[in-house]
C-alpha cells in the first residue's frame, strides 16, 4: 500500500533562513508523482511543487525546491529565504499511476506545521 | 482567473437536513474529486469523477452523493447529515489522467461544515 510519512509535526525557522521539511514515501508503483501543498491558517490548500518519479532533475518553483532521493524514497521540500507568510501547514502527497488505476487519488501525509520567526 | 470555487464556505446545520455543497472549476479539467480533512486523519477522498456522468467512490463515501452532469460542476450532497460529517471539505480538479504534471490537483477554498 502507498504511504506518506512526515516525521516533523512542527518546525521553527528564522526569517530569511532556509528550512527543509521531510517527506518519505512508500509505494510499489514504478511510476508516481509527488506533490507538496501549503495550507495557511485560512484553510485553503495551495499547490507548491511537483516531482515525477522519472524526472532526472529536482523540481524547483521560485523559493521552493524538492530534494528528491528516489533510492531512499524521500522527497524533502526546501524553502529558501523564509518569509513570515510561509508560516503554515505543509503537506506531502503522492499519486500512483498504475496502482491507482483511473482514480487520481492523492495519498497524504499528516503535515508539518512551520512557524517563521521574525 | 483559473480557479476552483466552492459554496458555501461555512455552514452550520442540524442533523438530517439535506444540504448541497457546490463545486465549480473554470479550467476545463476532466478529473474532479472531493476530500474531507479531519484532525489526525489527514485528507481522505470521498468521491471522484473522471468525466461527465462518470463518478466513483473514494475511501469514505458513506453518507454522501455526487453528480457530474456538466464538466465544470461537481456538487457534493449530504442527504441526511450527521454530526460525524462535521469536517473541512475540499473539492479538487486536475486537467486529465495522462500522468505527469497535468495530474496536479488544484483545490477549492474549502467548506467548513458543522452538523449539530
Amino acid at each position: 500500500a502507498q504511504k506518506i510519512t512526515q516525521t516533523q509535526p512542527g518546525m521553527f525557522v528564522q526569517e530569511k533562513e532556509a528550512v527543509t521539511l521531510d517527506c518519505t514515501y512508500d509505494t510499489s508503483d514504478p511510476s508516481y508523482g509527488l506533490f507538496w501543498y501549503k495550507q495557511p491558517s485560512s484553510g485553503e490548500m495551495i499547490f507548491l511543487i511537483y516531482q515525477g518519479s522519472y524526472d532526472q532533475q529536482n523540481a524547483t518553483e521560485g523559493r521552493y525546491s524538492l530534494n528528491f532521493q528516489k533510492a531512499r524514497k524521500s522527497a524533502n521540500l526546501v524553502i529558501s529565504a523564509s518569509q513570515l507568510g510561509d508560516s503554515a501547514m505543509y503537506f506531502c502527497a503522492m499519486r500512483g499511476v498504475y496502482n491507482a488505476g483511473n482514480n487520481r487519488k492523492l495519498i497524504w501525509g499528516l503535515g508539518t506545521s512551520l512557524a517563521v520567526n521574525p | 482567473e483559473a480557479q476552483v470555487t466552492q459554496n458555501p464556505r461555512y455552514l452550520i446545520t442540524v442533523t438530517g437536513k439535506k444540504l448541497t455543497v457546490t463545486c465549480s472549476q473554470n479550467m476545463n479539467h476532466e478529473y474532479m474529486s472531493w476530500y474531507r480533512q479531519d484532525p489526525g486523519l489527514g485528507l481522505r477522498q470521498i468521491y471522484y469523477s473522471m468525466n461527465v456522468e462518470v463518478t466513483d467512490k473514494g475511501d469514505v463515501p458513506e453518507g454522501y452523493k455526487v453528480s457530474r452532469k456538466e464538466k465544470r460542476n461537481f456538487p457534493l450532497i449530504l442527504e441526511s447529515p450527521s454530526p460525524n460529517q462535521t469536517s473541512l471539505y475540499f473539492c479538487a480538479s486536475s486537467l486529465d489522467l495522462a500522468g505527469g504534471p497535468s495530474d496536479t490537483q488544484y483545490f477549492g477554498p474549502g467548506t467548513r461544515l458543522t452538523v449539530l
